[in-house]
């Protein structure tokens, strides 16, 4: 079993619909819990990073941390075209010195 | 501030041969990590230099090997190169080793 797990999609919306992108992870050790954004061809890009349990808001993006269920979720307002790539999460603890990403999930948003 | 550079972007070697590849950190950031991007694997950690010293590995083959500078910039080198070798290779940089950035990536290609 992956140590973070991803819900694989893909996923498609039309353009303004809110997105919601989904991982488990089972390390109880895990500390720090980041979402990344990739394009085609590109490196990944930080969106959001958070040791904390809760909301973290960022302009349309929303990260939600649960530990007790061991459950990070991105929310995506008001989507766009533009937000269409490929989202990876990630997470791990300063000891372990990396961190896990799950496989990602692509996003089409059609205008 | 400038983000993190890697070179080159995109290689192109046969099986057999051995290949470098660069990293700078973003400036004053002194951890540096190395993933390995394919499709069918996912981000794959390969190892993370912190002040030269290597602290972690994950499970590549010897093959696999880097380094890191006193300046922080580090190299990876794989000897011996296989077809799977095949991927998108990513150094990531940060302060520590949580919020990491990511460069555009090296793609390698093995024929």
């Amino acid at each position: 079993q992956k140590e973070v797990e991803q819900d694989p999609g893909p996923l498609s919306v039309p353009e303004g619909a809110i997105v919601s992108l989904n991982c488990t992870y089972s390390n109880s050790a895990f500390q720090y819990f980041m979402w990344y954004r990739q394009y085609s061809r590109k490196g990944p890009e930080l969106l959001m990073y958070t040791y904390s349990s809760g909301n973290k808001e960022d302009g349309r993006f929303t990260a939600q941390v649960d530990k007790s269920s061991k459950y990070i979720s991105l929310f995506i307002r008001d989507s766009q075209p533009s937000d269409s790539a490929t989202y990876l999460c990630a997470s791990g603890n300063t000891n372990a010195g990396k961190s896990t990403f799950g496989d990602g999930t692509t996003l089409t948003v059609k205008p | 501030k400038a983000g993190v550079t890697q070179t080159p972007r995109y290689l192109i070697k046969t099986r057999g041969q051995q290949v470098t590849l660069s990293c700078s950190p973003i400036s004053g950031h002194r951890s540096v990590s190395w993933y390995q991007q394919t499709p069918g694997q996912g981000l794959q950690f390969l190892f993370e230099y912190f002040s030269e010293t290597q602290r972690n590995k994950g499970n590549f083959p010897g093959r696999f090997s880097g380094r890191q500078f006193s300046n922080s910039r580090s190299e990876m080198n794989v000897s011996t190169l296989e077809l799977g070798d095949s991927a998108l290779y990513l150094c990531a940089s940060s302060l520590a080793v949580d919020e990491q950035f990511f460069g555009p990536g090296t793609r390698l290609t093995v024929l």
